[in-house]
């Protein structure tokens, strides 16, 4: 098994462009996330969905879209790419079997915005 | 608001044993886990308190005490491999679409 799956690994991005994040789990998990990383911030929620079809806001939504159709897969797009959305994207899945059950995390996209 | 705080670093020896600590003030609060993260690598579930009280993962011990908002990660015979940045995360849900995670406490390990 691949576990969680993210495309690409690194991008360069020119303010105002847009671009389209891949994330792809072979766990079966409901529930997946996008998470951004950035030098001492931790990790922020920027949305999540519990089930194909459903997509929620995090606490930093702002100039991020998703989609998840698929249930094995869940997209983050960026509209129109800013300075600020410099950073490191995790995407992570986790089951709803279980209380608190882990969140399985891909090995992220790191994105520059000049 | 919502708030993690964690020592942004702690040094240890070899075969030490070092204490990471996690207060929280959330609105809600189910339980909380910890995650460990590698330099450039993704984060790794290491254990999870929903209960007070101590729970034991071979070297790693973490600890809940939900009337002091307080928890902690132990982790003893330290290793040159546990070098790597340590997380807290609250749940405030029993499912982890509410997950919160401190910034992060970064543990070196010298020989």
């Amino acid at each position: 098994n691949a576990g969680v799956t993210q495309t690409p690994k690194f991008r360069v991005l020119k303010t105002g462009q847009s671009m389209t994040l891949l994330c792809a789990q072979d766990m079966n998990h409901e529930y997946m996330y996008w998470y951004r990383q950035d030098p001492g911030m931790g990790l922020r929620l920027i949305h999540y969905s519990v089930g194909e079809g459903t997509t929620a806001k995090g606490e930093v939504p702002d100039g991020y879209n998703v989609s998840r159709l698929k249930k094995q897969n869940f997209l983050l797009g960026l509209e129109s790419a800013a300075p600020s959305q410099t950073s490191v994207y995790f995407c992570a899945s986790s089951s709803r079997d279980r209380e608190n059950s882990p969140l399985h995390f891909g090995n992220g996209t790191r994105l520059t915005v000049t | 608001g919502q708030s993690l705080e964690q020592p942004s670093e702690v040094t240890a020896v070899e075969g030490a044993i070092v204490q990471i600590n996690c207060t929280y003030q959330t609105s809600g609060f189910y339980g909380l886990s910890w995650y460990q993260q590698h330099d450039g690598g993704a984060p790794t579930f290491l254990s999870y308190n929903g209960l007070d009280g101590l729970e034991e993962t071979g070297r790693f011990s973490s600890f809940l005490s939900r009337s002091d908002s307080y928890g902690y990660l132990l982790l003893q015979e330290l290793q040159m491999k546990d070098s790597a940045s340590y997380f807290c995360a609250v749940s405030r849900a029993r499912n982890t679409d509410k997950l919160i995670f401190g910034t992060g406490t970064r543990l070196q390990v010298f020989p």
